[in-house]
């Protein structure tokens, strides 16, 4: 079985700071890995992914995230975040031939101010 | 290329009501999935279809249902509505459906049922 698993519910940083959303998964097979971001009333959006080669994947608004096969985590990370990204962002990861993305439960990054 | 479309947007049923939700891929792709979103349970996979054919289906009962059309759009289906059925479905597409494709996500129909 394949899961994944988004260890904050809630994250809430002040505009500039930097973050990190964490995210481990378990699973049998090799795994592509995924983050998806979702705006209020709206569907998910690809943030960025990993498929295979260098470990650290960059998306084009200066968020980044590293496979780390050790410790079975997909962290993702941005070293300054701005009031508009402010969203719920999940992890998610798909392998097996099941034709199935599988989310973590999702982590509300809000940016105060 | 358009995007992910779903209709309705929004639909309000009752207990014991069936309704069926709809879903057009982006052109070319041949895949589609659809996901339940609930604050409860997050993001579950319902099923996925390739070429008109279900090629995977989520832990959910019979009362959920989809099919797939030969120009790709899909349609989900749920009879005899639950109040637990009220969630936001998702439906994505992709051009293979395997592990490595980007899956697109349309917007989403909110359901409620009362």
């Amino acid at each position: 079985a394949q899961s994944v698993t988004q260890l904050d519910s809630q994250v809430p940083v002040f505009e500039e700071a930097p973050v990190e959303l964490r995210c481990n998964y378990s699973s049998s097979v090799s795994v592509y890995l995924f983050w998806y971001v979702q705006y209020p009333n709206q569907g998910l959006q690809l943030l960025l992914k990993y498929l295979s080669g260098s470990t650290l994947v960059e998306s084009i608004n200066g968020f980044e995230a590293e496979f780390n096969k050790s410790q079975t985590s997909f962290h993702l990370r941005k070293p300054s975040v701005h009031i508009s990204d402010t969203a719920e962002y999940f992890c998610a990861l798909s392998g097996g031939s099941n034709y199935k993305l599988t989310f973590g439960k999702g982590t509300l990054l809000t940016v105060n101010p | 290329k358009a995007g992910v479309t779903q209709t309705p947007r929004y639909l309000i049923k009752t207990r014991g009501q069936q309704v069926t939700l709809s879903c057009s891929p982006i052109s070319g792709h041949r895949s589609v999935s659809w996901y339940q979103q609930t604050p409860g349970q997050g993001l579950q996979f319902l099923f996925e279809y390739f070429s008109e054919t279900q090629r995977n289906k989520g832990n959910f009962p019979g009362r959920f249902s989809g099919r797939q059309f030969s120009n790709s759009r899909s349609e989900m289906n749920v009879s005899t509505l639950e109040l637990g059925d009220s969630a936001l479905y998702l439906c994505a597409s992709s051009l293979q459906g395997d592990g490595i494709d980007t899956q697109y996500f349309g917007p989403g129909t909110r359901l409620t049922v009362l």
